[in-house]
């Protein structure tokens, strides 16, 4: 079955440090893959996103996430994290051909001064 | 603006109450979801639709029905609520198979 796992269910980071984030997949192909953000009792924004070429995706708000076919994974990154990144991440799956985008459980970031 | 419109945003229901939560896209979209959002378990597919008058069971279907009478609504209703049904619950549209989803802001909830 196709899945999204996201190993880290919380982060904690210093205001200013880099932060990586962790996502593996499971599927047969290459899915289509995503991140999302999620600031509290909001919806969902979307990162970027990674459907084939370059591995080495660009987002917004300074993010970026690479595509590692080898391992599986879609880890996304940030040099510097602001204060105002605090916020639930998760990432996400979805077959070539298909409709329905899978989850991970996300990771929630914490940002100390 | 565009987007996608969850109504209503809160709700507290008594166990085996029924209600219907609204989605609304103004951007012509032919797909449409239902997630639910649990702690821990991220967002999980309950019910979607490839387009007017379709739906379809995703991951977590049991105890919800859903209908898709106008393209730009998708409707999800439970019969008769339980409170395990009580979660954050997510509407999503995108215009094509592949990705461009687009969420609304949620509904919140609880069942009592």
């Amino acid at each position: 079955a196709q899945s999204v796992t996201q190993p880290d269910i919380h982060i904690t980071v210093s205001e200013g440090a880099s932060l990586e984030l962790r996502c593996n997949y499971s599927y047969g192909a290459t899915p289509y893959l995503f991140w999302y953000v999620q600031s509290p009792g909001q919806g969902l924004q979307l990162l970027l996103k990674y459907f084939s070429g370059d591995t080495l995706v660009q987002g917004i708000k300074g993010f970026e996430a690479e595509f590692k076919r080898s391992q599986s994974s879609f880890n996304l990154r940030k040099p510097s994290v602001h204060w105002s990144d605090a916020a639930e991440y998760f990432c996400a799956g979805l077959k070539a051909a298909g409709n329905k985008l899978t989850f991970g459980g996300g990771t929630r970031v914490l940002v100390k001064p | 603006n565009a987007g996608v419109t969850q109504t209503p945003k809160f709700r507290v229901l008594k166990t085996g109450q029924s209600m219907t939560l609204l989605c609304a896209q103004d951007m012509n979209h032919e797909y449409m979801y239902w997630y639910r959002q649990d702690p821990g378990m991220g967002l999980r597919l309950i019910h979607y639709s490839v387009g007017e008058g379709t739906t379809a069971k995703g991951e977590v279907p049991d105890g919800y029905n859903v209908s898709r009478l106008k393209k730009q609504n998708f409707l999800l209703g439970l019969e008769s609520a339980a409170p395990s049904q009580t979660s954050v619950y997510f509407c999503a549209s995108s215009p094509t198979q592949g990705g461009g989803y687009t969420f609304g802001s949620g509904t919140r909830l609880t069942v009592v």
